[in-house]
């Protein structure tokens, strides 16, 4: 079935780097990869997403970037800050009803 | 707009007995989901609605029911908990347009002893 790697599981960073997370699809037919930020205790909330028509978009901070051919997609935060420590969950949709989550990157932001 | 609902926040159950998640959502989508969190293993999806009465096996439907009798309402079945189950619960919904946002209710934490 569809599934949905990401890596790594956890990424420790100092304030001010930049990180960067990676995620690879098995279904080519997936067209939508959004990726969700869950702090503690909260529900997944959508920070960015990229369509499959697409190879790179970007939001302040953040960007993400999506290789067809390989099924890989990233998210990279630059001059990160503490507030961007939490979970990340990458996910690919096909047809927009059915997404696939990654099991999560844990980053912590080191002051 | 009260956005995605769910009640319990928190339930502890006995092994054998059975319950319903409630899911409810006030933005008129026509799709909503039901995943598990468990550590380590992201949100894993149960199953979805497409409309109401249209439903449709995820990738753990196993012990799990559900039925679509409205747009508003998603509920979920336990028909008969086992402790494999302990694990926050999430309802998220969304509009037909494949690249729209889902959004997530706020959990509904399980223990099942």
């Amino acid at each position: 079935g569809e599934n949905v790697e990401q890596h790594p599981s956890t990424l420790s960073v100092q304030e001010g780097d930049s990180a960067v997370i990676k995620c690879t699809y098995s279904d080519s037919a997936s067209n939508y990869f959004p990726w969700y930020k869950q702090e503690l205790g909260k529900r997944p909330q959508l920070i960015i997403d990229i369509r499959s028509n697409v190879g790179e978009k970007k939001d302040q901070r953040i960007a993400v970037t999506l290789n067809k051919t390989a099924k890989h997609f990233s998210l990279h935060i630059t001059e990160t800050q503490p507030e961007d420590s939490a979970v990340y969950f990458c996910a690919a949709s096909t047809g927009g009803f059915k997404t696939i989550f990654g099991a999560g990157t844990r980053l912590f932001v080191k002051a | 707009n009260a956005g995605v609902t769910q009640t319990p926040k928190f339930q502890v159950l006995k092994t054998g007995q059975s319950m319903t998640l409630q899911c409810a959502q006030d933005m008129n989508h026509e799709y909503m989901s039901w995943y598990r969190q468990d550590p380590g293993m992201g949100l894993r999806l149960i199953h979805y609605s497409v409309g109401a009465g249209i439903t449709d096996q995820g990738e753990v439907p196993n012990g799990y029911n559900v039925s679509r009798s409205t747009t508003e309402d998603f509920p979920l079945r336990l028909l008969s908990a086992a402790p494999s189950q302990t694990s926050v619960y999430f309802c998220a919904s969304k509009t037909s347009q494949p690249t729209d946002t889902q959004y997530f209710g706020p959990g509904t934490r399980l223990t099942v002893l």
